[in-house]
């Protein structure tokens, strides 16, 4: 079967560093992606992992390890502004279905 | 200049009714996909075309229906809906396979 773990909250301070894990089991993997959304929004992709590595766009990274069938996201100097959820998504294949995981609630306080 | 948009915003029906939903995207993008997201804001696909043509349908109940008019639209039509069909559904496109997906807004379907 698909399943992908993450926990279900994080509280962090504002300026601090946060780390969000994906563990993934999936009877195939392309490559992990990131969306973040915002409560009563859409969801907004932020990161791409096909191979094994860390990826950086500006205060958010994403690192992948296949071997271990783990991912991270990792949030830098954080803001109030990322409170929101945070939702790890595995491609299986090159088809165009992500398998999304329950998401992770960042609550980011003062 | 909105790139994924979704009409209505919000929708509250009763029971038994059929309902449609509209998607548009003005991005260019060959592929749209319709998702459902419960209230525990589990996000599931349902469904995506690719250039008109049906690629994925999930195991969803043939009470739903999309429709892809051309590849820049993707309209969702329910009939006889029931309470578990309240949801928000997303619209999404993306260019390439898989990965960098644009959503829409969001559609509340309210059934009671």
């Amino acid at each position: 079967g698909q399943s992908l773990e993450q926990p279900s909250e994080v509280t962090a301070v504002e300026g601090a560093i946060v780390q969000i894990n994906c563990t993934y089991q999936t009877s195939g993997f392309y490559g992990l992606s990131w969306y973040q959304q915002h409560d009563g929004g859409a969801p907004t992709f932020l990161s791409y992992n096909a191979l094994d590595g860390l990826e950086e766009t500006g205060r958010f990274s994403s690192f992948l390890s296949r071997s271990d069938s783990y991912g991270y996201l990792l949030l830098q100097e954080l803001q109030m502004k990322d409170s929101a959820s945070y939702f790890c998504a595995v491609s299986e294949d090159s088809s165009y279905k992500l398998i999304f995981g329950s998401g992770t609630r960042l609550l980011v306080r003062p | 200049d909105t790139a994924v948009s979704q009409t209505p915003k919000y929708l509250v029906t009763q029971m038994g009714n059929d309902k449609s939903i509209k998607c548009e995207q003005n991005l260019g993008h060959d592929t749209m996909y319709w998702y459902k997201q419960d209230s525990k804001k589990f996000l599931k696909i349902m469904f995506s075309y690719n250039n008109k043509e049906l690629i994925i349908n999930e195991t969803v109940p043939n009470r739903f229906s999309p429709k892809s008019p051309d590849k820049a639209h993707l309209n969702l039509h329910i009939n006889s809906l029931e309470l578990g069909d309240s949801a928000v559904y997303f619209c999404a496109s993306s260019q390439d396979p898989g990965n960098e997906q644009y959503f829409g807004p969001g559609t509340r379907l309210t059934v009671t």
